[in-house]
C-alpha cells in the first residue's frame, strides 16, 4: 500500500535555509505535494510538483524530486518565524491523498 | 472567494452521545472529502463525494460513522454512539474533479473530544 515518511521534527534559526524531507512508496503517484498546517488550522496546499519533473521553484520554496529513489525534499529559503508550522508531504493514488505524519518546524529568532 | 467552512470548530460531548460535523465546499467544487486527523498524525481520508455519490467509503467505520451530502454540495459527517477514540479533529476538504493537479483545499476543521 501506500506510505509516505517524513522525518518528525525540524528546528532552525531565522534567515536560515530549511530542508524538510520526505519518502513515499507509490511510484505511479503523478503529482507530489507540500501543505502546511499552523495551529488550530486546516491545511493549506504550498506547492506541487509533478512526477516528471526534477525541481520546482516558487519564490521561496524549492521542491526537488528523486523519483528513483522516491524521495521528495522541501527547501524553504531565508526561514521566516512566521513559518513555523508542521509540513506535510502527501502523494496521490486513486485520487486521494496519502499524508505522511508531518514535519514540526521550529524557526527560532 | 469564501473558504472551506466547517461548524462547529470545537465539540466537547460524552461517549456514547452522537455528534455531527457540517461542512460547505468552495463554491463549484464537485467533489468533497472528509478527513480525520489524530493527533500527531497526518489526516487520513474516510470518504470521499463526487456531487452526492461517495464513491470512496472504504476507511469509513460504518457501524458508528455515516456521511450525507444531499444536493451535492453541503455535506454532514455523523458519529452515533461516540467512543474515546474518535477524539481527533474532522476535516472536511474540496476540489475540481478532473483538475490537472487534484488540489484539494481544507477547511480548518472541528476538534471533537469524547469524554
Amino acid at each position: 500500500g501506500e506510505d509516505v515518511e517524513q522525518s518528525l521534527f525540524l528546528s532552525v534559526r531565522e534567515g536560515d535555509s530549511s530542508v524538510i524531507n520526505c519518502t513515499y512508496t507509490d511510484s505511479s503517484s503523478t503529482y507530489l505535494y507540500w501543505y502546511k498546517q499552523e495551529p488550530g488550522a486546516g491545511l493549506q496546499l504550498l506547492t506541487y510538483i509533478f512526477s516528471n519533473m526534477d525541481m520546482k521553484q516558487d519564490q521561496r520554496l524549492t521542491v526537488l524530486l528523486n523519483k528513483k529513489d522516491k524521495h521528495l525534499s522541501l527547501r524553504i529559503a531565508d526561514t521566516q518565524t512566521g513559518d513555523s508550522a508542521i509540513y506535510f508531504c502527501a502523494e496521490v493514488g486513486y485520487s486521494t491523498l496519502t499524508f505522511g505524519k508531518g514535519t514540526m518546524l521550529l524557526v527560532s529568532p | 472567494e469564501a473558504g472551506v467552512v466547517q461548524s462547529p470548530r470545537y465539540k466537547i460531548i460524552e461517549k456514547k452521545q452522537p455528534v455531527a460535523f457540517w461542512c460547505n465546499p468552495i463554491s463549484g467544487h464537485n467533489t468533497l472529502y472528509w478527513y480525520r486527523q489524530n493527533l500527531g498524525q497526518g489526516p487520513e481520508l474516510l470518504i470521499r463525494y463526487e456531487n452526492e455519490e461517495a464513491v470512496d467509503d472504504s476507511q469509513l467505520p460504518k457501524d458508528r460513522f455515516s456521511a450525507e451530502r444531499l444536493k451535492g454540495v453541503d455535506s454532514t459527517l455523523k458519529i452515533q454512539p461516540t467512543e474515546l477514540g474518535d477524539s481527533a479533529v474532522y476535516l472536511c476538504a474540496s476540489s475540481l474533479t478532473g483538475g490537472l493537479s487534484y488540489e484539494q483545499y481544507f477547511g480548518p476543521g472541528t476538534r471533537l473530544t469524547v469524554t
